[in-house]
Order: structure tokens, then sequence, then C-alpha cells
């Protein structure tokens, strides 16, 4: 059975940084694009990056372009998201998705997601 | 960039049937997947490439894809499908994915 668990959400101050990681299991890693889809409170979906399963393709919503990184490290079935100079519109629960394929499609399996809150 | 628009609302009586349009540019040209979310929990896929069913997905979704309209189709609606509905595609010409905004499934 697939599981995606996140980690590393929490409280951090406007301009600070904060790395989120997703362990999987139950399924070869590297045959799978990754991405971030996040839900700031009450609202609704919102894509924040995807890696392809070598790591050699990323993308970026406009709204973190240059502020964060999306990252794997097949060998640990894990990806991560290196958040920098945060805002508090980037206050929002953070999920790890997959896709079926090395494709970027839809997702066929989420994370329960970590919470992340930018604020002094 | 790629917008596709959903109403924010959707209403229906149990045992009838919803349906959740979802508006683009072309969207035909695409393909248009759904996730349901339920409060408190993650997005559960229901609908991908305009019209399959993932396993454990009651056959009363349903899909379809045609000019610039995607619909989700819930036949015999029932109290349990109330949730909010998001569509979503992959917009290759900014290689973006691109998420409507929801539709809250109101069962009455």
């Amino acid at each position: 059975e697939v599981q995606l668990s996140e980690s590393g959400g929490g409280l951090v101050q406007p301009g600070g940084s904060l790395r989120l990681s997703c362990a999987a299991s139950g399924l070869t890693f590297s045959s799978h694009a990754m991405s971030w889809v996040r839900q700031a409170p009450g609202k609704g979906l919102e894509w924040v990056s995807s890696i392809s399963g070598s790591g050699g393709n990323t993308y970026y919503a406009d709204s973190v372009k240059g502020r964060f990184t999306i990252s794997r490290d097949n060998s640990k079935n894990t990806l991560y998201l290196q958040m920098n100079s945060l805002r508090a519109g980037d206050t929002a629960v953070y999920y790890c998705a997959k896709n079926p394929s090395d494709t970027i499609n839809y997702f066929d399996y989420w994370g329960q997601g970590t919470l992340v809150t930018v604020s002094s | 960039s790629y917008v596709l628009t959903q109403p924010p609302s959707v209403s229906v009586a149990p045992g009838q049937t919803a349906r959740i349009t979802c508006g683009g540019n072309n969207i035909e040209s695409k393909s248009v997947h759904w996730s349901q979310q339920k409060p408190g929990q993650a997005p559960v896929v229901v609908i991908y490439f305009d019209s399959d069913r993932p396993s454990g997905i009651p056959e009363r979704f349903s899909g379809s894809n045609s000019g610039n309209t995607a619909t989700l189709t819930i036949s015999r609606v029932e109290a349990g499908d109330e949730a909010d509905y998001y569509c979503q595609v992959w917009d290759s010409s900014s290689d973006h994915v691109v998420f409507g905004g929801g539709t809250k499934l109101t069962v009455l």
C-alpha cells in the first residue's frame, strides 16, 4: 500500500526558512513524478511544485518560483521542499502528492499534510 | 496562465443528480481530473483523464469533457458525497498544474 508522510511543518517568522520532507513507501519511488500542493486555511487547492522521477526536471508555480526548491532523494524514497523568504501568504497545509507515472498529470495518492504557519 | 472556473457551490437533494462544471478555454484539448475533499481530509481522485474512474470509486461518479466545459456528474447523490470538488489539468504551455477554485457540494 502506498503511503506518503509529510513532516517539517511549523511556525516560522516572515523571511524565514523551512524544509518539508515527504517519506514514501509502498512504491518504486523513482518511477513516479512527485508534487507539492498547498491549501491555505479555508481556501482551495494550489499547486506549488513538481519534480520528475529522476529529479532532472522541476516545475514551480509563479508564486513560489525563486523562493522554493523541490528535490528528491530516490535512495531514501523522500521528497523535499526547501522554502525560503517565507511570507504570510505561504501559510497553508502542504500536501505531498504522487503522480501515477513519471508524467505529471493527476495525483493518485496524497499525504495527510503538514501545516506551515508564517507569522511574527 | 490557464484558468479553470468552477461554481462555488452546488446543492442537490438525495437521490438526484449533481453536475459540477469546470470551464476553461478549449478545455476539451486537455485531460481533466477531478478530486473530492471532505473536511479535514486529503483530496481523493474520483475521475481522471476526463472520464476514467479509479477502483473503489462508485459508478455513480462520471465525467465528460467537451468544448470549453468539463463536467463531473454524480448520480443518485448520497449524504456521504457532500464535499468540495476540484477540477485540475496540466497546462503544457506553461508547465503548470492548474486547479479550479473548487465547488462545495451540499446534499439537502
